[in-house]
């Protein structure tokens, strides 16, 4: 079935330091991928998304590419500020009424 | 910015008893879901509903969950006898089209005790 894996975390970075949190899939078919983001004590929000093959998804910095060839959606940033603080979630949907499957969330700390 | 908005944020409930989650989605949207995350462990797909009929249910989606869009607007996920293991933050989320992207709601926390 389909499926998705996120690097383990937590990821602790300095302020500035270059952001780099992996994502496999597995799916049947051409999934759209998805990148959420949850900060402290709140929802899901989404920060990014491709649709197809070699898409770059891009938001506050954020970026993402649809790789098919090696089933990834890796999401990087530059520069990460202390307020990219929260957790981030991968997530695919594929299938007719476009459930969405998440990795287990990646918990993002970057300190000054 | 258009919201999808959950009541209430947070609510505690002795096992066995009824709830009622509720969930006002972003007018124009068409499609509904539930998520559910329990504390620390992965977001989980419950329920997707579409033009007034569930499409898809995940496994944990059994007879105790129903949900319903009673009068066009809010849209309701009922669990009729609690248990302690469906304490969790549950998500509403909505779009206006498939894979467009969802918006979720902020979430509400059920503690069964």
């Amino acid at each position: 079935g389909n499926s998705v894996t996120q690097m383990e975390g937590p990821v602790t970075l300095s302020e500035e330091a270059f952001l780099t949190i992996n994502c496999t899939y597995t799916a049947t078919g051409y999934p759209s991928l998805f990148w959420y983001v949850q900060y402290p004590g709140e929802g899901l929000q989404l920060l990014l998304k491709a649709t197809k093959a070699d898409d770059k998804g891009s938001n506050k910095g954020f970026e993402a590419t649809y790789r098919k060839e090696t089933t990834s959606f890796h999401l990087e940033k530059g520069s990460v500020q202390v307020s990219d603080s929260a957790v981030y979630f991968c997530a695919l949907s594929s299938g007719g009424y476009n459930k969405l499957i998440f990795g287990a969330g990646t918990r993002l700390a970057v300190h000054p | 910015e258009p919201e999808v908005t959950q009541t209430p944020s947070h609510q505690v409930t002795q096992m066995g008893q009824e709830v009622i989650l509720r969930c006002v989605p972003i007018s124009n949207h068409l499609y509904f879901y539930w998520y559910r995350q329990i504390l620390g462990q992965k977001v989980e797909f419950l329920v997707s509903f579409y033009n007034n009929e569930i499409s898809e249910k995940s496994e944990i989606f059994d007879d105790q969950f129903s949900v319903e869009r009673p009068d066009g607007s809010n849209f309701t996920l009922k669990i009729r006898s609690t248990k302690l293991e469906d304490s969790a933050m549950y998500f509403c989320a909505t779009e206006p089209g498939q894979r467009y992207g969802y918006t979720f709601g902020s979430g509400t926390r059920l503690t069964v005790v």
